[in-house]
């Protein structure tokens, strides 16, 4: 199993302006993967992410937007640039181990006024 | 897209009642997880069930898989307070290939 830690864990943020959510893993990934989850729904995939190498964004999701770090096998950052309110929603890091299952953070939930 | 569509939507049940939630998924899949969320929190993983597999327990979690329908169920047997979450269902495989698709999830409350 993988413990990962999620900061911030929620923030309120104005429109225009820009939040970087951290995630942090307590072994060494080769991928991981960023969520969203808008109120009342399920989790949509943002974008997978490889060390050494640009994310991969699923479709309706671009860089400009969600910009990733994954500067090494431990850390990664999903940056939420020029927020409107409909970018309000849950940010969710995973890691999956060899079983295919997913270890999740605790979450960002970020309000955006 | 999602792949997954569980029903029903929302649920509530009385301590000590068993909670059944449906998964119907559309395309051929490798495996089925459940997986639940407190609180809009992070999710945790229940249990796996793979494409060959007709039937899974863990604990008071019980988990069919019926592929010749596209379904699986998940079943909470004695509910307790603690139970009260979202749950949901999430498939790889098929069009998907390695990612995992989660479907809308279910709203469970237990009641004390």
């Amino acid at each position: 199993s993988a413990v990962i830690s999620q900061k911030p864990s929620r923030d309120i943020c104005q429109r225009g302006t820009s939040l970087t959510i951290q995630c942090q893993v307590d072994s060494q990934v080769t991928m991981m993967f960023w969520y969203r989850q808008q109120p009342g729904q399920s989790l949509t995939l943002i974008a997978t992410a490889n060390q050494g190498s640009e994310a991969t964004y699923e479709s309706g999701f671009v860089i400009d937007k969600f910009p990733i770090s994954r500067p090494n096998l431990t850390f990664s950052t999903l940056t939420v640039s020029n927020m409107s309110p409909e970018d309000s929603s849950i940010y969710l890091c995973s890691v999956v181990d060899l079983g295919l299952k997913l270890f999740f953070g605790s979450g960002t939930q970020l309000s955006v006024l | 897209s999602q792949q997954g569509e569980e029903d029903p939507q929302a649920l509530s049940i009385q301590e000590g009642e068993n909670a059944t939630m449906n998964c119907s998924y559309k395309t051929s899949i490798n495996n089925l997880q459940w997986y639940r969320q407190n609180s809009g929190r992070g999710l945790v993983h229940l249990i796996l069930i793979r494409s060959n597999e007709r039937e899974k327990h863990s604990g008071r979690l019980r988990v069919t898989l019926d592929t010749s329908k596209k379904s699986s169920s998940l079943l909470i047997t004695a509910s307790r307070a603690a139970d009260t979450a979202s749950y949901f269902c999430a498939t790889d495989g098929g069009e998907y290939g390695n990612k995992l698709v989660f479907g809308a999830g279910t709203i469970l409350r237990v009641k004390s």
